[in-house]
């Protein structure tokens, strides 16, 4: 199988600041790679498909990038509503396997 | 729009059966492949099965083999999961998820297995 290390658990910012939460692949996944937002009670949100593509109504703020194995969904002028919880995904083979998440509160 | 609806939730004891259901609708239901992916009280997201557009293959996480099936009626765009043998690390709540991107998912169905 393959895992996804996700970092960091948790996360603290200011309004306004940059954010960056990565994920680390066990193996090449390429492209495969999906970001989720979730907020408590709710089912969780696309921002980012194929590792850079925004997903339909996710603001510009939002941007995802790789580097090898190394993935990474910034957050370029944090708002109060991106608070919640982050996960990553790798779509490249069965099992199909979240990372960790990463729980992003204002600071 | 895109809406999926999960249905069939509860709680049950140990051992028993449940059948979850999601209904489909604001797309082509026939055209995609579908999923269960479930989350587990304060814990993160964790796929648990797929079914190909048509019905015709399906994936299970190991955990689950054996004791789940998914399953598909396309002229009822309808999604389904029978579960049986469950056991207290089956406790979650349980989401359908479009299995594209898992770009649109359901508000989740809440599963409790208890005594």
């Amino acid at each position: 199988d393959i895992q996804m290390t996700q970092s960091p658990a948790s996360l603290s910012a200011s309004l306004e600041e940059i954010v960056t939460i990565t994920c680390q692949a066990s193996q090449d996944i390429g492209n495969w790679l999906a970001w989720y937002q979730q907020k408590p009670g709710k089912s969780p949100q696309l921002l980012i498909h194929s590792a850079t593509s925004l997903a339909d109504g996710i603001p510009s703020r939002f941007s995802g990038s790789r580097s090898g194995t190394q993935y990474s969904l910034k957050i370029s002028r944090l708002q109060v509503e991106d608070t919640g919880i982050y996960y990553c995904l790798q779509r490249y083979s069965n099992p199909r396997t979240f990372g960790g998440g990463t729980k992003l509160e204002l600071k | 729009e895109v809406q999926l609806v999960e249905s069939g939730g509860g709680l049950v004891q140990p051992g028993r059966s449940m059948k979850l259901s999601c209904a489909a609708s604001g797309f082509t239901f026939s055209n995609y492949g579908m999923a269960w992916v479930r989350q587990a009280p304060t814990k993160g997201l964790e796929w648990v099965a797929t079914i190909s557009y048509d019905g015709s293959s399906t994936y299970y996480r190991d955990s689950v083999k054996g004791r789940f099936t998914i399953s598909r009626d396309n002229a009822k765009s309808t999604l389904y999961l029978q579960m049986n043998s469950l056991r207290s690390e089956d406790t979650a709540t349980y989401y359908c998820t479009r299995y594209n991107n898992f770009d649109y998912w359901g508000q989740g169905v809440m599963v409790t297995v208890s005594s």
